[in-house]
């Protein structure tokens, strides 16, 4: 069965912490790993879309990274800005239209 | 605001009554998608259109809701007999026709059900 886990469920950084959030999947011929950033009562704001194993993409401290079997969000010095449910999700496995998201996890930044 | 709009933002209705949400995409996206997401979980599937074609629709999906999309432009989303378990967020999003598969999500419509 096409899945997605994340972990950890949620993080407490200080401000300038580095850290990341994992992604890892089950599926059955992966079209695009994306990472969303949720901020409570909105919805999902796109971050990256990933395609093949070994691709990297920035923005500001964030870095998304895949492999064959998971996706790393790695946050560099972190800011309470960036305090935000980051959800992934893998795009529809073949003859679905269907997108499979992860729980999310809910990081908190402190100052 | 050229976003993907949603209305209403919220809804709170007793459980029995239908309820129906409309959402807008973003001018041009040909593709509609609507996801249902409750606390501390991802969004979850509901149905899926390319133009005014609904293409899928979640086997979780009972038959008390339906979706259309008239002409391709904005979509509805009815609930007929509410139930408490519907109360979630209900959320849409579009993709360019062009593109591979970047959605653009609006605000919700967060539904409560007493």
């Amino acid at each position: 069965e096409d899945q997605v886990t994340q972990s950890p469920e949620a993080l407490r950084l200080q401000e300038g912490e580095s850290s990341s959030l994992n992604c890892s999947y089950t599926v059955s011929g992966l079209r695009g790993l994306f990472w969303y950033r949720q901020d409570p009562g909105k919805g999902p704001e796109f971050l990256f879309t990933l395609y093949s194993a070994g691709e990297e993409k920035e923005k500001e401290r964030l870095k998304a990274t895949l492999t064959k079997k998971e996706s790393f969000l790695h946050i560099t010095a972190p800011k309470p800005e960036d305090s935000a449910t980051y959800l992934c999700a893998v795009g529809p496995p073949s003859g679905t239209y269907k997108y499979i998201f992860g729980t999310g996890t809910r990081l908190k930044v402190l100052a | 605001d050229t976003g993907v709009s949603q209305n209403p933002r919220h809804k709170i209705t007793k459980r029995g009554q239908n309820v129906t949400f409309r959402c807008d995409p973003i001018s041009e996206h040909n593709r509609l998608y609507w996801y249902r997401q409750t606390l501390g979980q991802g969004p979850e599937f509901l149905t899926y259109f390319q133009n005014e074609a609904q293409l899928e629709k979640s086997r979780l999906l009972s038959d008390r809701f339906s979706a259309e999309r008239p002409k391709g432009s904005f979509s509805t989303l009815e609930i007929q007999r509410t139930e408490q378990g519907d109360s979630a967020m209900y959320l849409c999003a579009s993709v360019l026709p062009t593109s591979r598969d970047t959605q653009y999500f609006g605000p919700g419509t967060r539904l409560t059900v007493l």
